[in-house]
């Protein structure tokens, strides 16, 4: 069984399109997060979520939104996508207390045109 | 300013042979994950350091972190084609116990048969 799952696992739209990400796991985790992967391959943390308390990295655009309908899942919503938005981004989930594993899924190649 | 620094960037051996990934940091590390990468595969957990002086080891590789937590290494054994892929350190350098980590570049790691 898949840990953490993301779908789509390719997502290609023009600019000015608002899209969504979904993220799920099955692992009865606590903390989810979203990651985006740039073209020059650095991982950057956007957010982390728990049932308390969403943390936003700063630099992460309010065009971004993360949302969780419940605990397994954490879905990443974009407005108005720009070309810059283009990564891979990649969802992780953690239990709570250290050590801190962080299981991610398999990610999803986002190309905006 | 790269907050992890890896190197090599990338790295090719014959299978067989032993081969060396370093992770760098200005910062303390207060707790260090490795992870590699395969397309298409997400991240996937290897090894979670968080004392100075830790090693961890699991089937042919071997993390250690030092003393004074600013630096890590991991070592694959007799390399095999199965080993090819990116590595990732990740790191929390906030020690604010916010489980966001920060990762480096990434080691591109091929093994030729």
């Amino acid at each position: 069984d898949t840990a953490v799952s993301q779908t789509p696992k390719y997502l290609v739209t023009q600019m000015g399109n608002d899209k969504s990400i979904k993220c799920e796991q099955n692992l009865g985790h606590d903390t989810m997060y979203w990651y985006k992967q740039d073209s020059k391959k650095f991982l950057k943390i956007m957010f982390s979520y728990n049932n308390k308390e969403l943390i936003i990295n700063e630099t992460v655009p309010n065009r971004f939104s993360p949302k969780s309908p419940d605990k397994a899942h954490l879905n990443l919503h974009i407005n108005s996508l720009e070309l810059g938005d283009s990564a891979v981004y990649f969802c992780a989930s953690s239990q709570p207390g250290p050590p801190e594993t962080q299981y991610f899924g398999p990610g999803t190649r986002l190309l905006v045109l | 300013s790269q907050e992890l620094e890896q190197s090599p960037q990338s790295l090719i051996v014959q299978e067989g042979k032993n081969l060396t990934i370093n992770c760098t940091s200005s910062k303390t590390l207060y707790g260090l994950y490795w992870y590699k990468q395969k397309y298409g595969e997400g991240l996937i957990f290897l090894m979670m350091l968080q004392k100075g002086g830790e090693e961890k080891s699991h089937e042919k590789i071997t993390a250690k972190l030092d003393e004074k937590k600013q630096q890590s290494s991991l070592h694959i054994t007799a390399s095999q084609p199965s080993h090819a892929g990116i590595y990732l350190c990740g790191a929390d350098i906030t020690g604010a116990g916010s489980y966001q980590l920060t990762f480096g570049k990434g080691t591109k790691l091929s093994v030729i048969p």
